[in-house]
């Protein structure tokens, strides 16, 4: 079973800075791994997949990069509404997991 | 428009039994592989259950095996989930998800809007 460990827990930004986020899977996943953002009372939505493609509407300000096990989400100017939740979720091999999510808090 | 409608959330007792079901529309619902994925309260995502586009592959957390069964129906584009010997740790929103085809991988790119199941005495 792959284990996912996002760091850090909480982010505290202002908007216009640069968020990086983390994951690290436990054994090697290549780019087999997704992000998600969660907002309150809603659900998850699709961000990145296998590593740096971006999903069907997703603006260019989300990037993702890694392989292996280290791989990281970065938000290159944070705009209001993408202070939220963020998972990430490997499909390396069955049982799926998500990591425990990092949240980005305005300061 | 895709949509993702849940249904069969309740209060049950620890021991009890519920199933759970997803209609849905705007897309080829033959097409995808399905999932279920919860969400206790306060607490981050934790996938339960996958079926493949036929419902000959199923797939499950360790921690429903056994007790949970997905199935889907492809006549009524429904997708359910079959929950028994229901714990308090089972307490959670529900959410039903469509995997995605292009590329075909097991990433959900659309999801329901929840139901919460509660499990208490």
């Amino acid at each position: 079973e792959i284990v996912l460990t996002q760091s850090p827990a909480t982010l505290s930004l202002s908007p216009g800075e640069r968020a990086t986020l983390s994951c690290r899977a436990s054994q090697t996943i290549s780019s087999y791994l997704a992000w998600y953002q969660q907002k309150p009372g809603q659900a998850p939505r699709l961000l990145i997949y296998d590593a740096s493609n971006r999903a069907t509407g997703i603006p260019a300000r989300f990037s993702g990069s890694g392989s292996g096990t280290d791989f990281t989400l970065t938000i290159s100017s944070l705009e209001p509404e993408d202070f939220a939740v963020y998972y990430c979720q490997h499909r390396r091999s069955w049982p799926l997991a998500f990591g425990r999510g990092t949240k980005v808090e305005i300061k | 428009e895709v949509q993702l409608l849940e249904s069969g959330g309740d209060l049950v007792q620890p021991g009890g039994s519920l199933r759970l079901s997803c209609a849905a529309s705007g897309f080829t619902f033959t097409t995808h592989g399905m999932a279920w994925v919860r969400q206790a309260p306060g607490k981050g995502l934790e996938w339960v259950s996958s079926i493949s586009t036929s419902g000959s592959g199923t797939f499950y957390a360790d921690s429903v095996k056994g007790r949970f069964t997905i199935s889907r129906d492809n006549s009524q584009n429904t997708l359910s989930l079959q929950m028994s010997t229901l714990r308090a740790e089972d307490t959670a929103i529900y959410y039903c998800a469509k995997m995605m085809t292009a590329p075909a991988v097991p990433f959900f790119d659309c999801w329901g809007q929840g139901i919460l199941v509660t499990v208490t005495s």
